[in-house]
């Protein structure tokens, strides 16, 4: 099974350039989420969504935006990139009341 | 707000050593609390949770974690570290009553030294 695919894996990308980080599951996990990782900082929440339809800000949601149009896809959008969103990015599903299943990662540098 | 501490950044053990690595939480709610595994480069797996029932979970790898209620701690334990446990490991906790959503730790390097 593939579990959490992301894409892609690695870009560099210009400042004031937008780019959509693309996160599918094919687990019906109903709860998706969105994580950025920085050194010394661990995971932080940026967006997450409880069921399709539905989304929330996290922990630092400034700068991007979410959709769930259904169970399987979460985007992520970077509407005008900046260099401190050059991080890793992880996505994440799980069922209710269950452990999280991660991607693979994203790594985006910003210039 | 909730939080959690790995107040470790860096431990070395030798080959063959046990480990502990330390995790602390502040939660207003009853917790559900998990240990993952990062490998550089790689996504993150997870060595074991706590949902409730016994204190001392048992994960894979021959990790083990207890929850201590009393100290709001849930530190991770192995008794002879292997050179491959070389990774980063976090701590995260969530809760039903926030929505399920992890908190993680800032995470610990584990280094094994042959």
């Amino acid at each position: 099974t593939a579990g959490i695919t992301q894409a892609p894996t690695s870009q560099i990308l210009a400042a004031g350039r937008s780019m959509t980080l693309r996160c599918t599951q094919d687990m019906r996990h109903n709860a998706m989420y969105w994580y950025r990782q920085d050194l010394g900082l661990g995971l932080r929440l940026i967006h997450y969504s409880n069921t399709a339809g539905t989304t929330g800000k996290g922990e630092v949601p400034d700068g991007y935006s979410v959709s769930r149009a259904n169970t399987d896809d979460f985007p992520l959008t970077l509407a005008s990139a900046v260099p401190s969103q050059t991080s890793v990015y992880f996505c994440a599903s799980t069922l209710s009341n269950t452990e999280a299943f991660f991607g693979q990662g994203t790594r985006l540098t910003v210039v | 707000a909730q939080s959690v501490t790995q107040p470790d950044i860096h431990i070395t053990v030798s080959e063959g050593a046990s480990l502990e690595l330390r995790c602390n939480y502040s939660y207003g709610a009853t917790p559900y609390l998990f240990w993952y595994v990062q490998s550089p480069g790689q996504g993150l797996q997870l060595l074991l949770k706590y949902f409730s029932g016994d204190t001392l979970v048992q994960g894979i790898k021959g990790f083990e974690a207890e929850f201590k209620r009393s100290q709001s701690s849930f530190n991770l334990r192995k008794p002879s570290v292997h050179w491959s446990d070389a990774a980063e490991y976090f701590c995260a906790v969530g809760a039903k009553e926030y929505g399920n959503k992890l908190v993680f730790g800032a995470g610990t390097i584990l280094r094994v030294k042959s």
